[in-house]
């Protein structure tokens, strides 16, 4: 079945760690989208890719980096988590201007 | 600059109470007009995509609809599962290889019992 995944679903770790967050999707999108979302906030773009070995910042500025060496998996990594990096990380993609299809989330807590 | 406006903010019904959630948008040009559903800690889930003014789609209880200003999500009957934040999004129109969404704030759907 088409989707797309994220790991982990839920993540505590102590400042100055790092981290990668997951995502795959089985879709051949070749768009995928990573989003920060605060509870009961708006979705902000932080990072996305319109192909392999393409990707740019988004509107929200975040310390975080990402890579897309595959068409299906675009993780996203930062170096050294602090607890201002608390939130939840969305993952999407996109087939074109079609409607991004987005995973369950990481829930990342920095202590 | 595409920008995207939902009301209410906050809507409660009472279960099987009727109503209607608005999205206004405001466009160089509609490449379409999605409506997700999302759930408390998790990721958006997609209803429907709507392309042009007049169109209609329909899922259970939920019926999208189009016109050129704004879209319309009706709720018929609601049950308390239909509780969430309902979000609406526009694609850019003039790409130059753009394809970021224009989201609205969402609207906080509660069906009380």
């Amino acid at each position: 079945e088409a989707d797309i995944y994220q790991t982990p679903r839920y993540l505590v770790i102590g400042t100055g760690k790092k981290i990668t967050l997951e995502c795959s999707q089985t879709m051949g999108h070749d768009k995928m989208y990573w989003y920060q979302q605060d509870p009961g906030m708006e979705l902000h773009l932080i990072h996305y890719s319109y192909g392999v070995n393409s990707t740019e910042k988004g509107d929200l500025s975040s310390e975080s980096t990402v890579s897309r060496i595959r068409t299906e998996h675009f993780p996203l990594t930062l170096e050294s988590a602090r607890p201002s990096h608390t939130s939840q990380y969305l993952c999407a993609s996109s087939e074109s201007y079609n409607e991004q299809f987005f995973g369950p989330g990481t829930r990342l807590t920095v202590l | 600059e595409d920008q995207v406006t939902q009301s209410p903010e906050a809507l409660r019904l009472q279960e099987g109470e009727s109503s209607s959630l608005n999205c206004s948008y405001t466009v160089s040009g509609l490449r379409g007009l999605f409506w997700y559903r999302q759930d408390p800690g998790k990721g958006p889930e997609f209803l429907f995509t709507l392309y042009s003014a007049g169109e209609e789609k329909e899922k259970e209880r939920l019926k999208a609809t189009l016109t050129k200003k704004e879209s319309f999500l009706h709720i018929t009957a609601p049950k308390p599962e239909d509780s969430a934040t309902y979000l609406c999004a526009v694609p850019p129109y003039s790409g130059a290889g753009s394809y970021q969404l224009t989201f609205g704030k969402g609207t906080k759907l509660s069906v009380i019992p």
